[in-house]
């Protein structure tokens, strides 16, 4: 069992539609990293979280660090959203999710 | 001006041989690392620097080296290619201390394919 989890592991949705995905990790750490990789493979990132929420735009990222459980939610989704989405945690090096794999149809 | 730089994008190559790729950060950061990402799309840490200084050195072969010979440079050398070598392999870089509590900044990511 991988100690980040990510759920689901594939999303298709159409535009507009209100998107969460999820992650629980059971790994000791110092934040919650979100990251997006595009189709043409470049990877960025999109927060950095240790508490709280964070909103950039129309994506925003939560944390329950007792719950050890992070969401990110995208509103008003659009096709160029269309990504693979990576939670990755830990204290010293990053232990990342499988991805999940979102698609927004128009 | 690019903040992560790998080169090169494209490598095919044939088992046995070595092969280097190099990363340079301008940001000024402080740690650099190499990640591996397999056919699955999974990330990996594979190695991290900190101001020249190996911290973190996961369970590798030790045909993979890398060389940091500044704290802008995190170079990987890779001996005697296996074809279970083949990955996209990502250089990143934060600003100080470790990945944990860093945003990274990823660089585009080099493609290996070993024959």
């Amino acid at each position: 069992k991988n100690e980040v989890e990510q759920s689901p592991q594939n999303l298709t949705a159409q535009e507009g539609e209100f998107i969460t995905i999820n992650c629980s990790y059971s790994v000791g750490i110092s934040a919650l990293h979100w990251l997006q990789q595009h189709p043409g493979g470049g990877i960025v990132s999109l927060f950095m979280l240790s508490s709280g929420k964070k909103k950039h735009g129309r994506l925003i990222a939560t944390i329950n660090i007792q719950e050890k459980h992070s969401s990110l939610h995208i509103t008003a989704s659009h096709p160029r959203d269309s990504a693979v989405y990576i939670c990755a945690g830990g204290a010293d090096g990053l232990t990342f999710g499988k991805g999940t794999h979102l698609i927004i149809q128009p | 001006d690019t903040a992560v730089s790998q080169t090169p994008k494209y490598l095919v190559t044939q088992m046995g041989n070595d092969k280097s790729i190099k990363c340079e950060q301008n940001l000024g950061h402080d740690t650099m690392y190499w990640y591996k990402q397999d056919s699955k799309k999974f990330l990996k840490i594979m190695f991290s620097y900190n101001n020249k200084e190996l911290i973190i050195n996961e369970t590798v072969p030790n045909r993979f080296s890398p060389k940091s010979p500044d704290k802008a440079h995190l170079n990987l050398h890779i001996n005697s290619l296996e074809l279970g070598d083949s990955a996209v392999y990502f250089c990143a870089s934060s600003r100080q201390g470790l990945g944990g509590a860093n945003v990274l900044t990823f660089g585009a990511g080099s493609r290996l394919t070993v024959l």
